[in-house]
C-alpha cells in the first residue's frame, strides 16, 4: 500500500524565518493539496497542483509559496514566520477527481 | 461567504444514540463530496463519499443524503459507539475541473 510522508513532524521556527516544509507520496498520484488546520478549526486550502509543475492558490495562500518538481513531491513554505503562530500543516493528495483526497500525519509548526 | 458550511460544532451524544451532521455548499457546480473522520493525534481519515448523481449512500453505520436542490448534505451516524468521538468534516470538490476541495469547519462529537 501507498503513504503520504510529510517532514518534519514538528518544527519550530523564530519569528521571521523562512520556513519549509515537504510532503512525499508513493501512490503515483496526480494532484497534491496543502492545507492549514488551527486548534480546534477546519481545514484551509494553501496551495494545490494538478500534476507535476503545476501550481494552484487555494483560499490562504499569502505568506506561503509551494512547489511541486516531481510528480511524488509537494513542498511548502512559510515566507515569514508570525511569532506565537500555531497551525498543523496536513498535505493530502488524490488520483481523481471522483476520489477522495488521502492525508499525511501532518507538521506541527510553533514559532517563537 | 463560507463554501462550505457545516453544523452543529459540537455534539453530545449518549452510546447508542444516533447523531446528524450537516453541510451545505455553495458551488452549484460541485459533484463529488467526501466525509471525514479525525481523531486526536491521528491523520484524517476518509470515510464515506457521494457524488451528485446519488441521493443517498450508506457505510454500516453511516447514511449520507444528498440534496441537490437545496445543495445540502447529512450525514447520520446510528448506533454510535464511543469509538466514534472525533472531529467529523465534510468536503466539497469546487472550481473548474473540480480538483479544489475545501473543507466545512467540522463537528466535535463526544
Amino acid at each position: 500500500g501507498g503513504i503520504i510522508t510529510q517532514t518534519p513532524k514538528f518544527l519550530i521556527g523564530q519569528e521571521g524565518q523562512k520556513l519549509t516544509l515537504k510532503c512525499q507520496q508513493n501512490f503515483n498520484h496526480d494532484t497534491m493539496y496543502w492545507y492549514r488546520q488551527d486548534s480546534g478549526k477546519g481545514l484551509r486550502l494553501i496551495y494545490y497542483s494538478i500534476t507535476e509543475n503545476d501550481l494552484q492558490k487555494g483560499d490562504l495562500s499569502e505568506g506561503y509559496d509551494a512547489s511541486r518538481e516531481k510528480k511524488s513531491s509537494f513542498s511548502l513554505t512559510v515566507t515569514s514566520a508570525q511569532k506565537n503562530e500555531m497551525a498543523v500543516f496536513l498535505c493530502a493528495s488524490r488520483d481523481s477527481n471522483n476520489q477522495a483526497p488521502l492525508f499525511g500525519e501532518g507538521t506541527r509548526l510553533s514559532v517563537l | 461567504g463560507e463554501q462550505v458550511e457545516q453544523l452543529p460544532s459540537s455534539l453530545i451524544v449518549q452510546e447508542g444514540a444516533s447523531v446528524l451532521i450537516n453541510c451545505s455548499y455553495t458551488d452549484s457546480a460541485s459533484v463529488y463530496f467526501p466525509w471525514y473522520k479525525q481523531e486526536p493525534g491521528k491523520r484524517l481519515q476518509f470515510i464515506i463519499d457521494i457524488r451528485s448523481n446519488m441521493e443517498r449512500k450508506q457505510n454500516q453505520r453511516l447514511t449520507l443524503l444528498f440534496d441537490k436542490k437545496t445543495k445540502h448534505l447529512s450525514l447520520h451516524i446510528t448506533a454510535t459507539q464511543p469509538g466514534d468521538s472525533a472531529i467529523y468534516f465534510c468536503s466539497a470538490s469546487i472550481g473548474t475541473g473540480g480538483y479544489k476541495v475545501v473543507f466545512g469547519s467540522g463537528t466535535r462529537l463526544l
